[in-house]
């Protein structure tokens, strides 16, 4: 039972433009979402998160949007960079309850 | 601050032999974690810690593994009797638990190939 979906294996954008990475859920009781990006032989690190509460959180150039009703989150990056090239998971948790990952989406950034 | 530190990076075992795995987290964290991920799939609960206490475990755990943390800082996972399903990396990840968004900082993992 996969709580949290990301059914975009790979994506490829060209640099400049913007990555859109999607992600679905389906446990209502989560109340945070984050984003995470890995790099090869590297653990994944924290990018940005959303509360429940909000639809909308943006640092720099990466912007998450959150769609309660529809129970979606999306990660927009722009303009998209090569060393962007990357997996990025999303992630979410109840209060107090382990964070729960999705598979992952690899998103390569074309010069 | 050297972040969360995690030995040996890679281990190569024969089925049934034991191996233990180490991770120092970050100092001030009180939270530590450990995940594992497979090809293909995005890291998967086993264990957390709160201090010296274990406070959940996944059914992925099963009792072949067994994790501690004596002092409330580092912590070991041991597999023992390894089967070759147990290749995968094994990531550990702390955090200072505060209310809010549970950002978790993870170490590079401990990659175990089970032959």
């Amino acid at each position: 039972d996969q709580q949290v979906k990301q059914n975009s294996p790979s994506l490829s954008v060209q640099e400049g433009r913007i990555s859109i990475l999607n992600c679905d859920y389906t446990n209502s009781m989560f109340d945070y979402f984050l984003w995470y990006k890995k790099y090869p032989a590297e653990g994944p690190t924290f990018l940005i998160s959303i509360s429940s509460i909000k639809d909308k959180n943006e640092d720099g150039r990466f912007t998450v949007f959150l769609n309660k009703s529809a129970k979606h989150l999306s990660l927009h990056i722009v303009p998209s960079q090569p060393g962007d090239s990357a997996v990025y998971f999303c992630a979410a948790h109840a209060r107090n309850t382990p964070l729960v990952f999705g598979k992952g989406t690899r998103l390569s950034v074309i010069a | 601050d050297t972040g969360v530190s995690q030995n040996p990076r890679h281990k190569i075992t024969k089925r049934g032999q034991n191996v233990t795995f180490r991770c120092d987290p970050i100092s001030e964290h009180n939270r530590l974690y450990w995940y594992r991920q497979t090809l293909g799939q995005g890291p998967e609960f086993l264990t957390y810690f709160q201090n010296e206490a274990q406070l959940e475990k996944s059914r992925l755990l099963s009792d072949r593994f067994s994790a501690e943390r004596p002092k409330g800082s580092f912590s070991t996972l041991e597999i023992q009797r390894t089967e070759q399903g147990d290749s995968a990396m094994y990531l550990c990840a702390s955090t200072l638990g505060t209310a809010g968004a549970n950002v978790l900082t993870f170490g590079a993992g401990s990659r175990l190939t089970v032959l």
